[in-house]
């Protein structure tokens, strides 16, 4: 079936450090694929999608780029903030499933 | 755009009460909402599938007798947790499907904090 697989957290950083949050999957067909974060006590917020193969999805300084060749789409962000300390899943979508990553908890320190 | 509502945002109640959480899309009509279950630290665990007019789909495991799924409108579903015991103290989060063309997308609420003494 289909699956999404995220690194492992947490990840800790430093501010204004280069953040990459891997996220693999499989599926059959044409999954569309989302980043979705979670700050501390609230619910997921949408953060970024992509629904065809090469497209980017950004926001916020965030982007992702879905590969359909190596079934990834990693998250990346050139300088992070204290503020993204969060918890980032990635997301397919496909065949109306949902299908969560387990999550990756980013902590940054000023 | 796209806005999901939760209430109440946290509850305390006892052991054998129920609880009614509402999950509200402010500015677009959902024909589906999922209903999500978040222990701490990790993902989100579906357990059921609302659809406006019908009966929810549950996942496995879930009870539904236990955990009530009303779909009264496009804009309201709630979550009814009926005799609810400590173990069933959790953050319940719910969220919208929007259908798009050749894919949805689904906005979350803020979720509600349940604890049951």
């Amino acid at each position: 079936g289909d699956s999404v697989t995220q690194m492992e957290g947490p990840v800790t950083l430093s501010e204004e450090a280069f953040l990459t949050i891997n996220c693999t999957y499989t599926a059959t067909g044409y999954p569309s694929l989302f980043w979705y974060v979670q700050y501390p006590g609230e619910g997921l917020q949408l953060l970024l999608k992509a629904t065809k193969a090469d497209d980017k999805g950004s926001n916020k300084g965030f982007e992702a780029t879905y590969r359909k060749e190596t079934t990834s789409f990693h998250l990346e962000k050139g300088s992070v903030q204290v503020s993204d300390s969060a918890v980032y899943f990635c997301v397919l979508t496909g065949g109306f499933k949902t299908i969560f990553g387990a999550g990756t908890r980013l902590f940054v320190k000023a | 755009g796209a806005v999901v509502s939760q209430h109440p945002s946290w509850v305390i109640c006892k052991s054998g009460t129920s609880v009614k959480i509402e999950c509200r899309s402010l500015d677009f009509q959902a024909t589906t909402m999922f209903w999500y279950r978040q222990f701490p630290k990790q993902s989100l665990m579906l357990m059921a599938t609302s659809n406006e007019g019908s009966k929810a789909t549950y996942e496995q495991g879930v009870e539904k007798d236990k955990f009530l799924i009303n779909h009264a409108s496009l804009t309201l579903s709630t979550l009814t947790v009926t005799s609810a015991h400590p173990e069933d103290s959790s953050f319940y989060i719910c969220s919208a499907r929007i259908d798009r063309d050749y894919s949805y997308e689904q906005y979350f609420g803020p979720g509600t904090r349940l604890t049951v003494t």
